[in-house]
C-alpha cells in the first residue's frame, strides 16, 4: 500500500522519561531496519528485523533502548529513561526480503527531543 | 567494514549550472551503491543504485552516478540543477552481511541552488 509512516513525528521528553516510536513498514516487506541521524551526521544502524526476529541488534548503542516488531508488521522502537544525547531523527525503512540488491524505503521520520 | 566518504558537507550551485557530489567508499569486495536524497521534512528517496554492469547508472530526477572502482568512487551528477534539488544528498554503500543487506551511509551533502 502506501509507503512507510513513522509516529509521532516529533516527540518532545523530558530526561529520564521512557518514549516509544513506532514504524509501519510497507505491506508485504518482511525487512525492516531502524536508523539513528544525529544532527550533521550520517544515518546510524540501530537495528533489522526480519519479519519479528531481530538478527542483528548490533546498532543499538545502550541496554536503554530495545524494539520489537510484531509478525511483518508494526515495530516499535523504545528509548528508557532518555538522556539528551539521545536526541535525533529515528528513521525506519523497510524492504521487500533484505536481500542484497533490494532497496530500502524510508519513512519521514521522528525528530526525538530530550530536554 | 564498509564505510562511506563525502567530503563536502555543504555545496552551492546556481540554477541552470552541473552539479557533482563526490562519494569515495570503502569496502573489500565488490560494493552495492546508492544514492540517497533527503527533502525538508521528507524521508529518504532512493536516487540511483549500482549492483554490477554499466557502470554509469541512470537514476530518477534526472541524475546519474559513475561507478568507478579504480577510485572506488561513485560519485553523483547532474547536468542542469533545478531549485528543487536543494536537499541533502547521502551516498551509501551496501553489504551483505549474515545473509541480509546492511547499509552504511556517509555523512551528507547539503545542496543550496541559488536563481
Amino acid at each position: 500500500g502506501a509507503g512507510v509512516s513513522q509516529s509521532p513525528s516529533n516527540k518532545v521528553t523530558e530526561k529520564g522519561k521512557d518514549v516509544e516510536l513506532r514504524c509501519d513498514p510497507i505491506s508485504g516487506h518482511t525487512a525492516l531496519y531502524w536508523y539513528r541521524q544525529r544532527l550533521g551526521q550520517g544515518l546510524e544502524f540501530l537495528i533489522y528485523f526480519q519479519g519479528n526476529s531481530a538478527p542483528d541488534k548490533s546498532g543499538l548503542p545502550s541496554d536503554r533502548f530495545s524494539a520489537e516488531r510484531t509478525g511483518e508488521s508494526v515495530s516499535t522502537l523504545t528509548i528508557q529513561r532518555t538522556q539528551q544525547e539521545d536526541s535525533a531523527v529515528y528513521l525506519c525503512a523497510s524492504s521487500y526480503q533484505g536481500a542484497f540488491t533490494d532497496t530500502q524505503y524510508f519513512g519521514p521520520g521522528t525528530r526525538l527531543t530530550v530536554l | 567494514a564498509q564505510s562511506v566518504t563525502q567530503p563536502d558537507i555543504h555545496i552551492t550551485v546556481s540554477e541552470g549550472a552541473s552539479l557533482e557530489l563526490r562519494c569515495n567508499y570503502s569496502y573489500g569486495a565488490t560494493p552495492y551503491l546508492f544514492w540517497y536524497v533527503q527533502s525538508p521534512g521528507q524521508g529518504l528517496q532512493l536516487l540511483l543504485k549500482y549492483f554490477s554492469g554499466d557502470t554509469l547508472v541512470q537514476g530518477i530526477k534526472g541524475f546519474e552516478a559513475e561507478f568507478k572502482r579504480s577510485q572506488s568512487s561513485f560519485n553523483l551528477r547532474k547536468p542542469s540543477v533545478h531549485w528543487s534539488d536543494a536537499a541533502e544528498y547521502f551516498c551509501a554503500v551496501g553489504a551483505g552481511s549474515g545473509g541480509y543487506q546492511k547499509v552504511t551511509f556517509g555523512t551528507g551533502t547539503k545542496l543550496q541552488v541559488i536563481p
